[in-house]
């Protein structure tokens, strides 16, 4: 099978700008998990989406939002960027949920 | 909420040492994962640990899941550079999302 991708893979943004990042989970996972990840907070839970829906949220402010698709595609936006958002953007799939997370290779992501 | 707390931060060793990260909760656990990030890469699935108590061994390395389910440890023997990245815990949350821990980097001198 698959793996988890993710595009794109670099994005250089702006302060102010918004972004949309995709991620394709590995087919048959149901489950998309979002992460954000940077050097001094590690790997923080975005949220996660099942079958369309948003299941589970982290503490993220409302600028940070996603979607699922039918085929569990998923996507997150994140508006009005600022620079503390730069990061790492992981996204993983699951079967279900709560089982072993498959991680996509990342988009890293520059607000200058 | 839940978290798990994961010691040390940095773990510097000469090749041929071994090396433990222990990964802590102060609330018991359903189960315990373990994940390693290679410098530039993105975390990969290593283990799941459920049963309390449970031992096991992935060719050089050892994960245990303490008797009270509150702590897990992953110990790597006579390390390689190969071993190189970052070593997370994670377990899940009260809502089904995975919580990982801050992760040990290790790096390994030849």
């Amino acid at each position: 099978k698959a793996g988890v991708t993710q595009t794109p893979r670099y994005l250089i943004k702006t302060r102010g700008q918004q972004v949309t990042l995709s991620c394709s989970p590995i087919s048959g996972h149901r489950s998309v998990s979002w992460y954000q990840q940077t050097p001094g907070q590690g790997l923080q839970f975005l949220f996660e989406y099942f079958s369309e829906t948003q299941r589970n949220k982290g503490n993220f402010p409302g600028r940070f939002s996603g979607r699922q698709f039918s085929n569990s595609r998923s996507e997150m936006n994140v508006s009005t960027l600022e620079l503390g958002d730069s990061a790492l953007y992981l996204c993983a799939s699951e079967v279900n949920g709560g089982d072993t997370q498959y991680f996509g290779p990342g988009t890293r992501l520059t607000v200058l | 909420g839940q978290q798990v707390m994961q010691i040390p931060q940095y773990q510097h060793v000469q090749e041929g040492e071994d090396f433990t990260t222990y990964c802590n909760s102060s609330t018991t656990l359903s189960n315990i994962q373990w994940y390693k990030q290679r410098p530039g890469g993105h975390p990969v699935f290593l283990i799941q640990l459920v049963k309390s108590g449970e031992v096991k061994k992935q060719k050089r390395l050892t994960f245990q899941f303490g008797e009270a389910k509150k702590n897990s440890s992953l110990h790597i023997t006579a390390t390689q550079t190969t071993d190189v990245g970052t070593y997370f815990c994670a377990s899940g949350g009260s809502q089904g999302n995975l919580i990982f821990g801050k992760g040990t980097k290790l790096s390994v001198k030849p």
